[in-house]
């Protein structure tokens, strides 16, 4: 299995929105509503984000979205605030196993 | 409230063997709802999961270290463990145990909802 794919980095500004994209394949992300995506700030343990394409855990602010189309999924943050500074990884459900993406830096400038 | 804490050695030799322990509290491992997995970390780099195990023992691994992992569960002292076998530098990473709910639909692990604090684990002779 391969890794996921996202980009290395995004910025944006302040109250803007920024999408954080991660492709897969048609055995993974294609074809299972299992992706999730982690916010992980440095030395700490990553944060369910969402779950299950486009579901939010309670606590989780309604700024964060997910979406799927095809064989890539996404993450949008809008409203983006300095503490969304952060890497964010995308995971997948692939067939009797887990695949994570590689991970994206989101700067807020 | 759930806690997962991870323990074992922090510096292992290569070629022996890696062994951590997750202690699970706020939950019973016996859940019918809930798998528990590891993941691990290479320092400065992405996350890559391990495998899951479910209180029964069925489990799933990463195609690419099925060989050399066992992962096992002790419902009597509510906690699960990671054994690498043979490891070498590019085993070293921050290895982390989370839970993740059954999905009821298919049966099998979804994603991670809590995670443990990490611990490092440096492979050097």
């Amino acid at each position: 299995q391969s890794a996921l794919t996202q980009p290395a980095s995004v910025s944006g500004s302040p109250a803007q929105s920024i999408t954080i994209s991660c492709t897969g394949t048609n055995n993974d992300v294609g074809s299972y509503n299992l992706v999730s995506w982690y916010q992980q700030y440095p030395g700490k343990a990553p944060k369910l984000m969402i779950y299950e394409v486009n579901k939010r855990p309670s606590g989780v602010s309604n700024r964060f979205s997910g979406s799927k189309s095809g064989n890539t999924a996404s993450l949008t943050i809008s409203g983006l605030q300095p503490e969304d500074e952060a890497d964010y990884f995308c995971c997948s459900y692939a067939g009797s196993s887990t695949v994570f993406g590689g991970g994206t830096r989101l700067s807020v400038l | 409230q759930l806690q997962l804490q991870e323990s074992g050695p922090g510096l292992v030799k290569p070629s022996e063997t890696l062994s951590l322990t997750c202690i699970v509290s706020g939950d019973s491992i016996n859940s019918h709802f809930h798998y528990w997995g590891w993941v691990r970390q290479p320092p400065g780099k992405g996350l890559e999961w391990i495998g899951s195990i479910y209180y029964r023992g069925n489990t799933y691994y990463n195609p690419s270290l099925k060989s050399r992992v066992t992962l096992s569960v002790d419902t009597s002292k509510n906690q699960f463990s990671l054994k690498v076998y043979s490891v070498t530098a590019a085993d070293t990473a921050v290895f982390y145990c989370a839970r993740q709910p059954d999905n009821p639909a298919v049966g099998i692990p979804d994603y991670f909802d809590q995670w443990g604090q990490g611990t490092l684990v440096t492979v050097s002779s």
